[in-house]
């Protein structure tokens, strides 16, 4: 069965301090991967998504980067954080090919800004 | 993405079935019906979805009606892990990246 790994779960960073955070999918190959913030009492935003190794395209302008270094990797990443960047990271993956396929979402990283 | 409206909050007793609705009357032909549920300091988990016709797995029953307008998440035997926010989604199958999570469902199970 596939399954989709995050860390770290909580990460506690001072403001200017870089940012990489890490994901991977087991038991799949070639999958869509997706980057989500949650903020606080808010639904999910689409930060960026990937269809292949190298391939990032970015929903919304933002502070932060992203990069697919492999197939089942997928790397959410900043230079200097703001404040503003605090929320609850979720990594996602979904399957190529059949219609109508769920996304699958990972257990997040709280990221907290001092 | 069709527009889904869900209420707020439902309490439901341990051990019998929890019905959660939806309704999603603006739904397209080629949009599905998909539910998540998220339980605090946890990502979305995904239950069920469908398309026209009612569907089963291990968690839980989807019921769609036929005029595809409203939608039912069955739960047949809550348990007190059962306690979480429930999403309906509605969306295509073939457009877009984002799924959108709405303000969903409190679901409180009661020993």
């Amino acid at each position: 069965s596939q399954t989709i790994h995050q860390w770290p779960a909580t990460l506690v960073q001072p403001v200017g301090s870089p940012l990489s955070l890490e994901c991977t999918v087991e038991g799949t190959s070639n999958p869509n991967l997706y980057w989500y913030r949650q903020a606080a009492g808010r639904g999910l935003q689409l930060l960026f998504y990937s269809v292949g190794i190298g391939q990032i395209s970015s929903e919304v302008p933002q502070n932060l980067s992203a990069s697919r270094p492999q197939d089942r990797q997928f790397i959410l990443s900043s230079k200097k954080l703001l404040l503003s960047d605090s929320g609850f990271y979720l990594c996602a993956w979904r399957p190529k090919g059949a219609q109508g396929q769920p996304q699958h979402f990972g257990d997040g990283t709280r990221l907290s800004i001092l | 993405d069709a527009k889904t409206t869900q209420p707020t909050s439902m309490d439901c007793a341990e051990g019998r079935a929890a019905n959660l609705p939806c309704n999603h009357s603006t739904i397209s032909g080629n949009e599905y019906v998909y539910w998540y549920r998220q339980i605090h300091s946890q990502g979305p988990q995904y239950i069920i979805h469908g398309l026209k016709n009612n569907e089963t797995n291990e968690m839980a029953s989807l019921i769609i009606t036929e005029d595809r307008k409203s939608s039912t998440l069955i739960l047949p035997h809550a348990t007190l892990r059962d306690t979480a926010v429930y999403y309906c989604i509605v969306r295509p199958s073939n457009t877009g990246n984002q799924f959108y999570f709405g303000t969903g469902t409190s679901l409180t199970v009661i020993p």
